[in-house]
């Protein structure tokens, strides 16, 4: 069964240092979607891609997150400089049309 | 702004007791997911609800989707331990855009 592949699963780091996520979709599925979820809370929408292009990066605090979906598969999200308060878990969900969308494991990332 | 509003946010239940989950929305949409949640783990998708008046059950757990009232519900049905669980509800923007925001989800609890 097709699945969503995230990396790492957990990453601990220190605050001001760089972090990046990885996230392969399922194959031929347009739509990547980056979520935040602190524990206890829903997932937030920090961006959606459309292929290659952003559709929605509103919630995406730009100062220090970057995300890019170059060939319009696989996508980088990338934290510099990490936070205390970015400790979460990062979720990564494909889609195609208007289907359910289908997660990843998530990365758990705590900022020490 | 698309809001999602689920309730209750916790619900304690004994096995064999039927209970139903709310979840509000503020703006048009047409399109409503239902996912569980297990503590630690990625979301799972439960029901895709597509149009004013659609109903999907599987097993002890059955969704309905008022689209002129916002509003979704989650039924439980002589609940069992093994629905113990986080369940959101996350509505599409609409208006083609897809656009998922969630609920900040209901944690169910079943006791013997």
């Amino acid at each position: 069964e097709a699945e969503v592949a995230q990396s790492p699963r957990y990453k601990i780091t220190e605050k001001s240092q760089a972090v990046a996520f990885w996230c392969d979709p399922i194959s031929g599925h347009a739509t990547l979607y980056w979520y935040r979820q602190i524990l206890g809370q829903g997932p937030e929408l920090l961006v959606q891609f459309q292929d290659e292009s952003v559709v929605d990066d509103s919630q995406l605090p730009k100062d220090r997150f970057s995300a890019e979906r170059l060939k319009g598969v696989d996508s980088t999200l990338k934290i510099q400089p990490a936070e205390l308060g970015d400790s979460a878990m990062y979720l990564c969900a494909s889609r195609s049309g208007t289907a359910s969308s289908f997660f990843g494991p998530g990365t758990r990332l705590t900022v020490l | 702004e698309l809001k999602v509003e689920q309730n209750p946010l916790f619900l304690s239940m004994q096995e064999g007791k039927n209970y139903t989950i709310y979840c509000n929305y503020s703006t048009t949409s047409d399109r409503l997911y239902w996912y569980r949640q297990d503590p630690g783990k990625s979301l799972e998708s439960l029901f895709v609800l597509l149009s004013n008046g659609a109903v999907k059950q599987e097993g002890r757990l059955m969704a309905s989707l008022d689209t002129k009232a916002r509003l979704s519900t989650l039924h439980i049905t002589a609940a069992v331990h093994d629905l113990s669980a986080t369940y959101f509800c996350a509505v599409d923007k609409g208006h083609n855009n897809n656009d998922m925001r969630f609920g900040a989800g209901t944690r169910l609890t079943v006791k013997p």
